[in-house]
């Protein structure tokens, strides 16, 4: 186990298609945390799985977000109808408690 | 709600040189403050924890509750400490450990 993977590592999507990024994390970690980057900023919050459930949702996370964990394992967060704002850097981490494991990232553009 | 700030985009130091990188946060309960680093073209990583009060590479960091800070100090900089670094807090017993990350601050070590 060589940390948290992410897939794929880009994507470029044209404005009103679908995209769905896997994470893949630690594999005794049963928390899984999804989060944002736009350019110039820290990572933003988006939501939380502690092992299936997904207990916590940001407001960044309109209704054309989606996320599951189905079976507590890997997680998918889903883009429907994509924006030229939704274009970004999503992070995944793991944790066991409170230390967060990050993943390499999957970097969104949406043209 | 929580918020950090790390008030300087960029900080240039020459090497040998002391360093501190400021981190302000404000939260009304009991936070648990992370600094993460992230060198080019690697995944963002957990450089300390106030909670384990550990010096990594190096580096040290104090929590400082009647200042709300967090600020981030090495004696002697070095050229391989050249990177994005990023304060973050997480509300101790929420649940959740969701981090807030502030907007980052970039270190160029000048050899």
């Amino acid at each position: 186990d060589t940390g948290v993977s992410q897939n794929p590592r880009h994507k470029i999507t044209k404005r009103g298609q679908n995209v769905t990024f896997r994470c893949d994390p630690i594999s005794e970690h049963n928390r899984l945390y999804w989060y944002r980057q736009t350019l110039g900023q820290g990572p933003e919050f988006l939501t939380y799985f502690q092992n299936e459930a997904q207990l916590e949702k940001s407001r960044l996370l309109s209704d054309r977000f989606s996320a599951e964990r189905p079976k507590g394992s890997f997680s998918t967060l889903e883009i429907q109808r994509t924006e030229q704002g939704d274009s970004a850097m999503y992070l995944c981490a793991s944790s066991y408690l409170d230390t967060q494991y990050f993943g390499p990232g999957t970097r969104l553009t949406v043209l | 709600a929580q918020r950090v700030t790390q008030p300087e985009k960029l900080l240039s130091v020459f090497k040998g040189a002391p360093v501190e990188l400021k981190c302000n946060y404000s939260y009304s309960g009991s936070p648990e403050l992370f600094w993460y680093v992230q060198y080019s073209r690697q995944r963002l990583q957990l450089l300390l924890r106030h909670i384990s009060r550990e010096s990594i590479k190096g580096f040290t960091a104090d929590l400082n509750k009647g200042e709300t800070s967090f600020h981030l100090k090495k004696p002697f900089a070095q050229e391989e400490d050249s990177a994005m670094y990023y304060c973050a807090l997480t509300a101790l017993g929420a649940g959740s450990y969701q981090l807030t990350f502030g907007k980052g601050t970039k270190l160029s070590v000048i050899p």
